[in-house]
């Protein structure tokens, strides 16, 4: 079995702050990691995943996640957010065979404000 | 393409009554999820379906079930809903592939008030 811990439940920035919103993960198995961003009343939408290769995974809106096995942690960042960056952001889990459900963490709050 | 629609968008519901959430994808994905999503507790997965004719129990099953009669829809009943299942409620899919990953796909939700 998976889990995932969300180390912060809000994170509040200024705008063009840099920003990392962590994540750390518990598996017996080898695992895909995910971060996911839920932007005010919507659904969620895939940011980044790690399956293998480059441990080091970027969005196309400048996030970026280190998948690091030791310290089995895929902490998200960025350099420099955006008040439209405001949202809340899981971050999952799931172990490589197929069918395994999806783990999700409880989300951190990102409030950008200027 | 619509991606995942979940009916209705909102619902106010009296305790004890029966309600069905509706879930349909346009994507032919083999896989769908249900999960509820409550502050501070993220999302929890109640029921899925890794393809038509079979569904299975996620972490908070106990009040809900499914059916996966066809491939595009997934509908979540509650037979005799209790204020604890004030929540809202996600519908998601994915495609399982051979090495077991697929990306999942969100529905928009549905917002469920149990008075």
């Amino acid at each position: 079995a998976q889990s995932v811990t969300q180390l912060d439940s809000q994170v509040p920035v200024f705008e063009e702050a840099p920003v990392e919103l962590r994540c750390n993960y518990s598996s017996s198995v080898s695992v895909y990691l995910f971060w996911y961003v839920q932007y005010p009343n919507q659904g969620l939408q895939l940011l980044l995943k790690y399956l293998s290769g480059s441990t080091l995974v970027e969005s196309i809106n400048g996030f970026e996640a280190e998948f690091n096995k030791s310290q089995t942690s895929f902490h998200l960042r960025k350099p420099s957010v955006h008040i439209s960056d405001t949202a809340e952001y899981f971050c999952a889990v799931r172990g490589i065979q197929a069918g395994t459900a999806l783990i999700f963490g409880k989300g951190t709050t990102l409030s950008v404000s200027s | 393409i619509a991606g995942i629609t979940q009916a209705p968008t909102s619902q106010i519901l009296a305790a004890g009554r029966r309600m069905t959430l509706r879930c349909t994808q346009d994507m032919r994905h083999n896989a769908m999820y249900w999960y509820r999503q409550d502050l501070g507790l993220g999302l929890r997965l109640i029921h899925y379906s890794n393809t038509a004719g079979t569904t299975g129990k996620g972490e908070v099953p106990d009040g809900y079930s499914v059916s996966r009669a066809n491939t595009d829809d997934f509908p979540l009943t509650l037979a005799s809903a209790v204020p604890s299942q004030t929540s809202v409620y996600f519908c998601a899919s994915s495609e399982l592939r051979r090495q077991g990953f697929g990306e999942q796909y969100f529905g928009p939700g549905t917002r469920l008030t149990v008075t």
